[in-house]
């Protein structure tokens, strides 16, 4: 199995500022997933971390505005950078873990309300 | 349209009741996984299915590949089920990355 800690778990920030989420994972995995929730939507893949390399963005998703750290195995960052309301949303990271590397982990989600 | 689709949308039960949602899929998958989610956010893990059926306690998760098609039932609902359950397949060819239904927003009184 796989823990997964965020931080924060949430925060009201100022339009224009960014925000670093970290997460931390228990054991160590080869990828890490950030996904964001919209309100009332479904979740969406923002990015795949791989440690030592580049995040993979999805379509619609830019580095610049959402850099990702992956310094190791067991931990990643993701910045929300130069925030607005739109970004209001729950970021959640996520792995693939277990014997069979078949069961899907995730964190207990960070809430970002941007005014 | 999208390539997860669920229904229903909501769905409120009284305790005791058997319940079933449906998720239907598009495309080819490696596997389909069930998620639950509490209103504080949470996600947990249910079912990763790649074929026939699968029993957790009152949870049974079912998948038909031919037809593309997934149902997760409840024997028993209890108010502790309220929950958005959530449909996430494997796209065939994607690795571990997930595609997400809309979910279905359950609620059971007591």
């Amino acid at each position: 199995s796989a823990v997964i800690s965020q931080k924060p778990s949430r925060d009201i920030c100022q339009r224009g500022t960014s925000l670093t989420i970290q997460c931390q994972v228990d054991s160590q995995v080869t990828m890490m997933f950030w996904y964001r929730q919209q309100p009332g939507q479904s979740l969406t893949l923002i990015a795949t971390a791989n440690q030592g390399s580049e995040a993979t963005y999805e379509s619609g998703f830019v580095i610049d505005k959402f850099p990702i750290s992956r310094p190791n195995l067991t931990f990643s960052t993701l910045t929300v950078s130069n925030m607005s309301p739109e970004d209001s949303s729950i970021y959640l990271c996520s792995v693939v873990a277990g014997a069979g590397q078949e069961t899907q982990y995730f964190g207990p989600g960070t809430r970002l309300l941007v005014l | 349209k999208n390539e997860v689709e669920q229904s229903p949308q909501n769905l409120t039960a009284q305790e005791g009741e058997f319940i079933t949602i449906n998720c239907s899929y598009s495309v080819g998958i490696s596997a389909l996984h069930w998620l639950q989610q509490h209103p504080g956010g949470g996600i947990v893990s249910l079912f990763m299915l790649s074929s026939g059926k699968k029993k957790h306690g009152r949870l049974i998760a079912t998948i038909n590949i031919q037809e593309k098609h997934s149902s997760l039932h409840i024997t028993a609902s209890h108010p502790r089920d309220s929950a958005v359950y959530i449909c996430a397949v494997r796209r065939r060819g994607s690795g571990d990355k997930l595609t997400f239904g809309t979910g279905t927003r359950l609620a059971v009184r007591p």
